[in-house]
């Protein structure tokens, strides 16, 4: 079974620019997540897909990060204007199916990370 | 905001030793405890996960929830140079199932 794919896995950028990160989940899982890590820290939760819906977004910067899960399978994470403070390891992960409450189905898998540098 | 903690370590051992991870959680309502380790570098891959009170054992690992408490640990027996990583706590939130992750505990296994 191939993993949660992503990329790219490296990007260097300015601040103000834009920069887009893509993520293939497990085929089948209906749950996506995105997350962005800094170093030093744990994941921290950005957006949540079932299928192509919102989960929860409470966390996404909303006013320069943007995704999207058209399809309900593959999903693009956007980042227009670039700070400096968005340097991080942005990790793409999936379950079979949050909904469920059984842990055998929202145990979620991990992307190997897309990380990006602001400068 | 619901919270998950963990002491940031580093927690050093000796090989052989039982390396006790500790995670504590605020929502009292969250129903599955999850265990990630991360090297360093690479990402978060599931240990275990746990959902019951009480102890869940998987070869070396042995993860304990304890709900009235708030609080779930893993235990790593006869621990090893290569369990040398970050340990990241995943605690999934009653209803409506969002994931919120601890800082993490590294974990040092010197020979």
């Amino acid at each position: 079974e191939a993993g949660v794919a992503q990329s790219p896995r490296y990007k260097i950028i300015e601040k103000r620019q834009s920069v887009a990160f893509w993520c293939n989940p497990i085929s089948g899982h209906a749950t996506l997540y995105w997350y962005q890590q800094i170093l030093g820290q744990g994941p921290k939760l950005l957006i949540q897909f079932q299928n192509n819906g919102v989960v929860d977004d409470s966390q996404l910067p909303k006013d320069r990060f943007s995704a999207e899960r058209l399809k309900g399978v593959d999903s693009t994470l956007k980042i227009q204007p670039a700070k400096l403070e968005d340097s991080a390891v942005y990790l793409c992960a999936s379950s079979l199916d949050f909904t469920s409450g059984e842990t055998s189905t929202d145990t979620q898998y991990f992307g190997p990370g897309t990380r990006l540098t602001v400068l | 905001q619901k919270e998950v903690e963990q002491n940031s370590g580093p927690l050093s051992v000796p090989e052989g030793a039982i390396a006790s991870l500790n995670c504590t959680y605020s929502d009292r309502g969250s129903q599955s405890f999850f265990w990630y380790r991360q090297y360093s570098g690479k990402s978060p891959e599931l240990i275990m996960f746990i959902y019951s009170n009480g102890d869940k054992e998987d070869g070396r690992f042995t993860a304990q929830l304890n709900k009235a408490s708030q609080y779930v640990s893993l235990l790593i027996r006869d621990s090893q140079p290569s369990d040398s990583a970050t340990y990241l706590c995943a605690v999934l939130s009653g209803g409506s199932y969002i994931p919120t992750f601890g800082r993490g505990t590294s974990l040092i296994v010197h020979p």
